[in-house]
C-alpha cells in the first residue's frame, strides 16, 4: 500500500538554527499539505499545495517558514531561523484532489525539538 | 480560538463494550465531518466521514452522529477490540478541504 514519506522523523536543533523537512506524497496525488501538531493539540494546517502551486499559506509564519514543491511532487518545508516555540510535530499529508471528501492520506510526521 | 472541541481527553472502554468519542463545535458554516485514528508514531489514519446533509453514516463497527442542532459529533465503536486503542481526532470543514481538527480523545480499550 502506498505511503506518504517523511524525513526525518526526528530533529533536534538549537534555536536560530535553520531546519528542513521533507516529504514525498503518494505517486499521483496533487494535492499536498503540510500540517503543525503541538504536543496536546489537534493538528492545524500550515500550507496546502495545489500541484506546485501554494492554494493556501494563511497559517504559515511566513518571516520564518518557508515551503516549496518545485515538480509538483516531493515538497519541502523550511524553518530559518527555529525558535522554541516551534518544537512540534510536523506532519504532510496528500490527496487526489482538493475535494473535501478527498482523504488526506498522512505521512509518520516529522518531530522537532528545539533546544 | 478552537472551533472543534473534544472536552474528553482520555476514555477506557472494557473489550466488547461500546465506546462513544464526542466532538463539539461552534462554527454553523461546518458541512463536512471526519474522524481520524492516530497510533504511536504514526500519522493519523482517516476512518469515518459524514456530510451535513445526513445525522448518521456507519462503516462496520464505527457510526458517526452527527446532531447539527447542537452541534456536536460523535464516534460510537461496537464492539470495542483493544486494536482500537489510539488517539481519535475530529475534523470539520465549512465548504473547502482545510479541515480544523479538535485536539484529540485517547482510548484504551481494556482486554
Amino acid at each position: 500500500e502506498a505511503e506518504v514519506a517523511q524525513s526525518p522523523r526526528y530533529k533536534i536543533t538549537e534555536k536560530s538554527q535553520a531546519v528542513a523537512f521533507w516529504c514525498d506524497p503518494i505517486s499521483g496525488h496533487a494535492t499536498l499539505y503540510w500540517y503543525r501538531q503541538i504536543l496536546g493539540q489537534g493538528p492545524e494546517l500550515l500550507v496546502q499545495f495545489q500541484d506546485e502551486s501554494v492554494v493556501d499559506d494563511s497559517q504559515l509564519p511566513k518571516d520564518r517558514f518557508s515551503a516549496e514543491r518545485l515538480k509538483g511532487v516531493d515538497s519541502t518545508l523550511k524553518i530559518q531561523p527555529a525558535e522554541l516555540g516551534d518544537s512540534a510535530m510536523y506532519l504532510c499529508a496528500s490527496s487526489r484532489g482538493q475535494l473535501k471528501q478527498e482523504t488526506q492520506y498522512f505521512g509518520p510526521g516529522t518531530r522537532l525539538l528545539v533546544l | 480560538d478552537q472551533q472543534v472541541k473534544q472536552n474528553s481527553p482520555s476514555l477506557s472502554v472494557q473489550e466488547g463494550r461500546i465506546s462513544i468519542l464526542n466532538c463539539d463545535y461552534t462554527n454553523s458554516m461546518f458541512d463536512y465531518f471526519l474522524w481520524y485514528k492516530k497510533y504511536p508514531a504514526e500519522g493519523p489514519t482517516f476512518l469515518i466521514s459524514i456530510s451535513s446533509i445526513k445525522d448518521k453514516n456507519e462503516d462496520g463497527r464505527f457510526t458517526v452522529f452527527l446532531n447539527k442542532s447542537a452541534k456536536h459529533l460523535s464516534l460510537h465503536i461496537v464492539p470495542s477490540q483493544p486494536g482500537d486503542s489510539a488517539v481519535y481526532f475530529c475534523a470539520a470543514s465549512a465548504g473547502s478541504n482545510q479541515f480544523y481538527f479538535g485536539t484529540g480523545t485517547s482510548l484504551t480499550v481494556i482486554p
